[in-house]
């Protein structure tokens, strides 16, 4: 079974610019979950999208958001950016939402902002 | 959540066991926790989770004290691709709080 893809891989952006990030789940999976990972900040959490809804969301700013379509697929955009946003951002599928359920992360994509 | 305790690095010989500790002092009777390791900036890999019981697979086990208060990720025979920071993290929401793991160095 193919694991979480990510597109793109890599990304360069100036800042003010506006930035859109693709992850596709494992097929079957219906909870796709965002996190951005920084050297500073470390692994944070964004997001959780299940059957089209936010579920949980961690504590950013408005400039990030994101949605899901109906076969699971996910987007996050970064609005109006800014250098701070240079980062890893990855991707996570499950099963189902919820505690015990286990999550697969994607490669991720790593955001470059000048 | 509960706040997970580890430590900042580890160094362990080709082919031995690596145990990795890790203190929830803090847990919560239906806090899991999950072990991920990340290996130079891929993205992080599930290893093992568990609630009470201990568990194994074929990656690792994991040993969870009666009190639940602290566990020990096992690595039975590390290799040098086992090199990377292993995160313990104590769940009860749909979000994986990371802390700043542990970074276990394997060597030959």
């Amino acid at each position: 079974k193919a694991g979480v893809t990510q597109t793109p891989r890599y990304l360069i952006k100036t800042r003010g610019q506006q930035v859109t990030l693709s992850c596709s789940p494992i097929s079957g999976h219906r909870s796709v979950s965002w996190y951005q990972q920084t050297p500073g900040q470390g692994l944070q959490f964004l997001f959780e999208y299940f059957s089209e809804t936010q579920r949980n969301k961690g504590n950013f700013p408005g400039r990030f958001s994101g949605r899901q379509f109906s076969n699971s697929r996910s987007e996050m955009n970064v609005s109006t950016l800014e250098l701070g946003d240079s980062a890893l951002y990855l991707c996570a599928s499950s099963t189902q939402t919820g505690r015990g359920e286990t999550q697969y992360f994607g490669p991720g994509t790593r955001l470059l902002v000048l | 959540d509960a706040k997970t305790t580890q430590p900042t690095s580890m160094d362990c010989a080709e082919g031995r066991a690596a145990n990795l500790p890790c203190n929830h002092s803090t847990i919560s009777g239906n806090e899991y926790v999950y072990w991920y390791r990340q290996i130079h900036s891929q993205g992080p890999q599930y290893i093992i989770h568990g609630l009470k019981n201990n568990e194994t697979n074929e990656m690792a086990s994991l040993i969870i004290t009666e009190d639940r208060k602290s566990s020990t990720l096992i690595l039975p025979h590390a290799t040098l691709r086992d090199t990377a920071v292993y995160y313990c993290i104590v769940r009860v929401r749909n979000a994986l709080i990371f802390g700043k793991g542990t970074t276990l160095s394997v060597s030959s």
